[in-house]
Order: C-alpha cells, then sequence, then structure tokens
C-alpha cells in the first residue's frame, strides 16, 4: 500500500457544525502532515506530526484541531469554522527512508456556509 | 524565511514538444532539498523530480529533467516530448535539512501548464 487516503472527498458544513476529516497511511511512515489550500494557491502548511506528537504548529486558529491516534491515522477536527476557511484540505506522509518525499493524499475539499 | 517564486503563472505548449518551466528560491543554508510537484485535475499531489542540494548532477526522471543551478539558486525542470497526460499545475517546492519530522516544504506559487493537441 502506497497511498494515503483522505475522507471525506467532499464535505459541506454550517458555521456550528462540528466535524472531522480523516487521514490514513499504511506506509509506516511517522511523519504527517496537514496541509490547507485555496483556490488557486500553493498548499501552506497547518501542522506536523512526528511519532504521533504534535511538532509543528503553524499559528492555527484553535476552530482546528488536530489529532494523531496511531501511527497510520490523522484526524483534524472542525468546529465553529467561517466560510473563508472554505479550502482543499492535504494530508501528507513521510517516512524515514524514501528521500525525504512527502506522499499527499487527494484532499478533502471543505465547504463552510 | 525562505521564499520560492516561480514567474510563469501558465505555460502551454504544442504535444510532443519541449518546455522549461521556471523556479527560483531564496534560501542562507548550504543543504536543501528542491522539489517538483504536480497537481492535476484530481487536486493529488503527485511528485515530479527531486534534487539534493549536495549533487552537482542534474536529476532526471525519464522525460523530466531539472536544471539545478545552486549559485544563482534556480531550479527549472524540463518537460521533454510533451503528453497531454502532462497537463497540470506545477508547483516547485524547497525543504532544507533539519531533524526528522519537524520539517516544513515551502511551495512557490504554481504554473499551470496546458497542452495543446
Amino acid at each position: 500500500d502506497t497511498e494515503v487516503t483522505q475522507t471525506p472527498k467532499h464535505l459541506v458544513m454550517g458555521m456550528t457544525n462540528k466535524k472531522s476529516l480523516k487521514c490514513e497511511q499504511h506506509m509506516g511512515h511517522r511523519a504527517m502532515y496537514w496541509y490547507k489550500q485555496k483556490a488557486k494557491k500553493p498548499p501552506e502548511l497547518m501542522f506536523v506530526y512526528s511519532y504521533e506528537k504534535l511538532s509543528i504548529n503553524e499559528s492555527v486558529p484553535s476552530r482546528f484541531s488536530p489529532e494523531c491516534p496511531n501511527s497510520s491515522l490523522l484526524n483534524l477536527h472542525l468546529h465553529a469554522l467561517q466560510p473563508e476557511d472554505s479550502a482543499l484540505y492535504l494530508c501528507a506522509s513521510r517516512g524515514l527512508l524514501g528521500a525525504n518525499v512527502l506522499t499527499f493524499g487527494a484532499g478533502s475539499r471543505l465547504t463552510v456556509l | 524565511a525562505q521564499t520560492v517564486t516561480q514567474s510563469q503563472p501558465e505555460m502551454s505548449v504544442q504535444e510532443a514538444e519541449t518546455v522549461t518551466l521556471s523556479c527560483t528560491y531564496d534560501t542562507s543554508e548550504s543543504d536543501y532539498y528542491l522539489f517538483w510537484y504536480k497537481q492535476p485535475p484530481s487536486r493529488q499531489m503527485i511528485l515530479v523530480i527531486r534534487q539534493e542540494a549536495y549533487k552537482q548532477q542534474n536529476a532526471t526522471e525519464n522525460r523530466f529533467s531539472v536544471n539545478f543551478q545552486k549559485a544563482a539558486k534556480s531550479f527549472s525542470l524540463k518537460i521533454s516530448d510533451s503528453q497531454l497526460g502532462d497537463a497540470a499545475m506545477y508547483f516547485c517546492a524547497y525543504k532544507r535539512t533539519t531533524n526528522f519530522g519537524n520539517e516544513k516544504l515551502t511551495f512557490g506559487t504554481g504554473t499551470r501548464l496546458t497542452i495543446i493537441p
């Protein structure tokens, strides 16, 4: 298995909803990443987990709450989001070997109404 | 802070022809990695090619090759024999060498490549 799987592919939520994005990989990678990508813009780093511990938080608002319950799974919990949070959320992972390359998932397209 | 600049927002090339995408970056580090990723309409970021800064030899992957000029901080991508499946947004990216899991991939603004049949 050489993939990063993200679910759901599309999510529409209201500003008062609570939802979660899920990311899963079975490549034994011990670093996992969340990126946010607005339309026609490059991805921007949000969080990095290394060995299931949060190692980087790029000053992301607390309405985004990451969680790494085990080495294969990364969640992004969403609460009280704003319409400007609508974006493509990309998950990526990296192993210790593998030439410093991040493997990306296909993303979750989030729309906040 | 490291910055990555792609000065060509859009490029087009005739099928089977060759095209070069430009990328420059700014860093004070001596050891780092450079990447080209493509993002087709399917949205998934796919690695095209990578280059380690300590290697003088330019990386090559089949029809894709780079021209890495470390002193000039330039990292261009050449696509030979362009194919319709090459149509995508291409991002140049930089990553400095640091501890595993404590690293940040910085992307340029992207170049949208159109292949003309």
